[in-house]
This record gives structure tokens, sequence and C-alpha cells, in this order.
């Protein structure tokens, strides 16, 4: 089963609009981060937002913010005042706690993504 | 601080040939995580070092290999070339510390395989 699921492979939105991009997540761990990264087309990943699963907090980062909803284990990034800049593909991943891995960190894994592109 | 870089950036090789790629991490970081990025598979985990060991590993075959050096400063290597391993490398560095941490990732390597 895919622990990251993204449903929307496209998206298209208006210059200045808001926009949601879908993640959901399936871990048994109960220590566990979520992180949206935006990848342009150089291929460089940008790290965006970060939502570990202890906050209570919706996370934000300036346009950016997660709409973190642990009981449906979905990781939503919400970006404000799209702007042209923002196209690009959005990946969402979960990085799971040391416990399962004898001390060591969890790889990040990743979901298939969402490619967004932003009409002026 | 300077970001992760990588190098080269850049690889056309052929069938059978060897490459060896370098991460160089974020001054500080000593865990380096390496990815292989491709339009069929997607992003898949290769393996991670922290403090000159492997701490982790993907489900690749054993052409895959790499190390840290006492700087933190990581190599990948693959031997054997297929064309099946074009592809996008991504190295990522974090500091390697708490439960669960961000990684920061250098532009990658785009790697041909003719």
């Amino acid at each position: 089963a895919q622990k990251i699921t993204q449903t929307q492979p496209g998206m298209f939105v208006q210059e200045k609009e808001a926009v949601t991009l879908d993640c959901t997540y399936d871990t048994s761990d109960q220590s566990y981060g979520l992180f949206w990264y935006k990848q342009p087309s150089s291929g460089e990943m940008i790290f965006l937002i970060y939502q570990g699963s202890y906050d209570e907090q919706n996370a934000t980062e300036g346009r950016y913010s997660l709409n973190f909803q642990k009981a449906r284990k979905s990781a939503n990034l919400v970006i404000s005042a799209s702007q042209l800049g923002d196209s690009a593909m959005y990946f969402c991943a979960m990085r799971e706690g040391m416990m399962n891995y004898g001390g060591s960190q969890g790889n990040l894994i990743f979901g298939k993504g969402t490619k967004l592109s932003v009409k002026p | 601080k300077a970001g992760v870089t990588q190098t080269p950036r850049y690889l056309i090789k052929t069938r059978g040939q060897q490459v060896t790629l370098s991460c160089s991490p974020i001054s500080g970081h000593r865990s380096v995580s390496w990815y292989q990025q491709t339009p069929g598979q997607g992003l898949q985990f290769l393996f991670e070092y922290f403090s000159e060991t492997q701490r982790n590993k993907g489900n690749f075959p054993g052409r895959f290999s790499g190390r840290q050096f006492s700087n933190s400063r990581s190599e990948m290597n693959v031997s054997t070339l297929e064309l099946g391993d074009s592809a996008l490398y991504l190295c990522a560095s974090s500091p390697g510390q708490k439960e669960v941490e961000t990684q920061y990732f250098g532009p990658g390597t785009r790697l041909l395989v003719l």
C-alpha cells in the first residue's frame, strides 16, 4: 500500500488565487514528520514546510500553510496568492521516526507529486 | 550557510561503465541521503550515511554503493551501468541529531546512460 498519496496529478490555478494540494498518508508510527517540497523544472527539490506529528498547530511559512488533520491522516498544502513562479511539481513526503529503524532516521517517502500550473 | 552541492550536474555514460557522484552537505550536517528520481518510479531512497556509516538502505541492487568521508562529504557509485539507471540523483543532508528532521536537497546530478 502506498504510504503517501497525492490524488491530483495536475492542477491549474489563476494567478493571485489560493490553491490546495491534497496529500494523505499512512503510518502506524506515533512520531513522524510531514513535508512538502517544490521541484521546478531545474530539478532541485526545495523544502517548503514541515509538520510534526505532535504539533498541535498547523504549520505556516509565508504563503504556505499545511492543513494537518491527524485523524484523517491528511496533510494538505495551501498556497495563498499564487504567483507565476509557483508553477512546479509539488511533492508531499513523510519521514517516520527513529524507532522503526534501529536507531537510524527513517528515509523520506514521497508521493507521486502534483504538477501545479499558475495561469496569468 | 551554503546549501547542499552536487557534482557533476550532468553526466553522460554508456552501458557497462561505472560512475561516481559527489555530494557536499550543508556545513554541520552529518547525515547524507541519496535518492533516485525517474519518471516511472518517482523518488526512491537509495541509502543514508551518518558519521561515515551506512545506517539505512533502500531496495537497490549491489551495483549501487556509497560512502561518506570524515568531513561528511559523500559519494555514490554505480557500477556496470544499465539504461534504466538514467535518472536524476538527488542528495540531501540533515543534522542527524533529532528523531525527525528536515532534509535539504542539492540541485541533483542528471545521469544519462546510452
